[in-house]
């Protein structure tokens, strides 16, 4: 079965610190990727997407992802984390062809960050 | 535009209770989604619907059922709740796309407890 995989589930780290969430999945074929962020309280929104081309995506509020397609990975990476940006982050695949747009998703990072 | 609007925002049913939840689009999509969210799990599809009159099962259908009448609309129900079917819940929509990410968009959540 498909399946998404995040390796971090709580990650604590102090403004200014870099970051780095984990993101695998399991699927041979052709993939939209996509990460998306909970702030707390809130619905989720959309982060960053991939779905073709230059396999570094830039997001919004500083993030940034890279698709390695041999390691089945779509990590996410921030240079500097803010106070603000504790919430938690869910990476998600879309498996193509046959697109009906389902979304399989990780189980979630939950990012605290300390001021 | 409203976006995705669920109906309610929170609920307490009794075991053996029926219920629906209502999930609104004001995006004109063809696509809407619901989704289960429990913690470290990520979300899971319950159903989802392609288009006005057409719903398939997600990942985790049983104990609910959907209806898509309308395009902008997608309801959820709850035939006789159970503990387990506490959780909160997201509805999403996405327009049809052959090619091209299928970014989801979601509503605000329903968080149900189930006693």
């Amino acid at each position: 079965a498909q399946s998404v995989s995040q390796h971090n589930h709580h990650v604590i780290l102090s403004e200014a610190a870099s970051l780095e969430l984990g993101c695998n999945y399991s699927y041979g074929g052709t993939v939209n990727l996509f990460w998306y962020v909970q702030y707390p309280g809130q619905h989720l929104q959309l982060l960053l997407k991939y779905f073709s081309g230059d396999p570094l995506v830039k997001g919004i509020k500083g993030f940034e992802a890279e698709f390695i397609k041999s390691k089945f990975s779509f990590n996410l990476r921030k240079p500097s984390v803010q106070w603000s940006d504790t919430a938690e982050y869910f990476c998600a695949v879309n498996p193509l062809p046959g697109n009906t747009g389902k979304l399989i998703f990780g189980q979630g990072t939950t990012l605290q960050v300390k001021p | 535009n409203a976006g995705v609007t669920q109906t309610p925002k929170f609920r307490v049913l009794k075991t053996g209770q029926s219920m629906t939840l209502l999930c609104a689009q004001d995006m004109n999509h063809e696509y809407m989604y619901w989704y289960r969210q429990d913690p470290g799990m990520g979300l899971r599809l319950i159903h989802y619907s392609v288009g006005e009159g057409t719903t398939a099962k997600g990942e985790v259908p049983d104990g609910y059922n959907v209806s898509r009448l309308k395009k902008q609309n997608f309801l959820l129900g709850l035939e006789s709740a159970a503990p387990s079917q506490t959780s909160v819940y997201f509805c999403a929509s996405s327009s049809q796309r052959r090619t091209g990410s299928n970014e989801q968009y979601f509503g605000p959540g329903t968080r149900l407890t189930v006693t």
